[in-house]
């Protein structure tokens, strides 16, 4: 079965504090592993999109990575806007997506 | 802009009601999917479609039902509203073809079942 594991739960950064994301997966045959930022109150917005290892992707202040287990969606000097919850999802040979339950990221001015 | 509209964003129901939630996109997509979605267990599909009057069942489908009569339009259907169905749903639709993840979302409908 699928599985999409991310971590941490929530993150508290200052303003200007770089840090980064990390989204575990198990998948049969990976077709596709998927970034998603989610504003309270609204649906998750597509990010990104990675399909091999070795893959980078790049927005603003956000590079997202892959290898053959994790990704990782790093964020540079970050800003209050960039408060929101990141979702992961991987799409396998089933060709369904799997979400996983997201880290909420608060950024402090 | 790209859309996809959800009819209600707010709704408070009694136990054993019937539930409508509609969903609208206007990009001509093939697909469209519902989902709810609960803190600490991310999105779980409920159903999809993959056109017009054809619906598959996704991973939790039970106390739901769908209908796609025409191609810019998938309503969410509770026959009998339980409280352990209050959540938040998103719709979200994207291109036919496999491959791609750009799921466009709704913008929810929070739903309340007392």
């Amino acid at each position: 079965e699928d599985q999409v594991t991310q971590s941490p739960e929530a993150l508290r950064l200052q303003e200007g504090e770089s840090s980064s994301l990390n989204c575990s997966y198990t998948v049969s045959g990976l077709r596709g592993l998927f970034w998603y930022r989610q504003d309270p109150g609204k649906g998750p917005e597509f990010l990104f999109t990675l399909y091999s290892a070795g893959e980078e992707k790049e927005k603003e202040r956000l590079k997202a990575t892959l290898t053959k287990k994790e990704s990782f969606l790093h964020i540079t000097a970050p800003k209050p806007e960039d408060s929101a919850t990141y979702l992961c999802a991987v799409r396998g040979y089933g060709n369904k997506l799997v979400f996983g339950a997201g880290t909420i990221l608060r950024v402090k001015s | 802009d790209v859309k996809v509209t959800q009819s209600s964003r707010y709704l408070v129901k009694r136990t054993g009601e019937k539930v409508f939630l509609e969903c609208v996109q206007d990009m001509d997509h093939e697909n469209m999917f519902w989902y709810r979605q609960d803190p600490g267990l991310g999105l779980r599909l409920i159903y999809f479609s993959y056109d017009v009057k054809m619906k598959e069942k996704g991973d939790i489908p039970e106390g739901y039902s769908v209908s796609r009569e025409k191609k810019e339009r998938f309503s969410l259907i509770l026959e009998s509203a339980s409280t352990n169905q209050t959540s938040m749903y998103l719709c979200a639709s994207k291109r036919q073809g496999a491959g791609t993840g750009e799921l466009f979302f709704g913008e929810g409908s929070r739903l309340t079942v007392l």
